[in-house]
């Protein structure tokens, strides 16, 4: 398997522009987590899937962020309008629940730019 | 609520020398810990996991970890530094399921390796 696959691998917008992050867990996997990291924060957990459907979404900071997991084999974080402060590395992870320990499995990450 | 503290945000040892990096968990169900590494501009990679069985982890690189329950500690030990173990290190903690699952990071430790 290739792992978890995110798409672009940079990203540099100016605020106020929609920006898409796109992540292709692994196959056969059925949770999958955006997290955010930064400096100040470290690894933040902004939401989380089961199965397709959102489990947890409290870590989302404001309606500007939306998720969705249209099918199993990919999701995408937007965020409208983008601000400076949304600058950071977005990371996209999936794991098989049962394996013993829930192992997830991180993709090389999104970094965003916000001018 | 499950949270994970790391004690210093950076560690500095000599090649050679031993790799002590501590963390510290909280979590109201017995947990499964695991501790990833970060190299510069990559995902995290899963170094080790302690999921109730043996409460001596080993793990990769020459890397292990010592769940004990009455300390509510997890540190991460590795007798012999390398300069390639220049990295940043994530200790994490999960329920291990049921129907809220999620994986918890702590801030990170950055260890650096003098020649």
């Amino acid at each position: 398997d290739a792992g978890v696959i995110q798409s672009p691998r940079h990203e540099v917008t100016e605020m106020g522009q929609e920006v898409t992050l796109r992540c292709k867990p692994i196959s056969g996997h059925d949770y999958l987590f955006w997290y955010r990291q930064t400096m100040m924060r470290g690894l933040e957990l902004l939401i989380y899937f089961n199965n397709n459907v959102p489990i947890d979404d409290s870590g989302m900071p404001e309606d500007r962020f939306s998720a969705k997991m249209p099918n199993a084999s990919f999701s995408t974080l937007k965020i409208q309008p983008s601000e400076p402060r949304d600058s950071a590395v977005y990371f996209c992870a999936s794991s098989l629940l049962g394996t013993g320990g829930t192992e997830a499995f991180f993709g090389q990450g999104t970094r965003l730019t916000v001018v | 609520a499950q949270s994970v503290t790391q004690l210093g945000s950076h560690v500095s040892v000599s090649e050679g020398a031993l790799v002590l990096l501590r963390c510290n968990y909280s979590s109201s169900v017995p947990p499964y810990l695991f501790w990833y590494v970060q190299y510069p501009n990559q995902g995290l990679q899963l170094l080790l996991k302690y999921t109730s069985a043996a409460t001596l982890v080993k793990g990769i690189n020459g890397f292990e970890a010592e769940f004990k329950k009455s300390e509510t500690s997890f540190h991460l030990t590795k007798p012999s530094a390398h300069m390639s173990d220049a990295a940043e290190y994530f200790c994490a903690v999960s329920d291990g399921g049921g129907s809220n699952y999620k994986l918890t990071f702590g801030k990170g430790t950055l260890l650096t390796v003098n020649p």
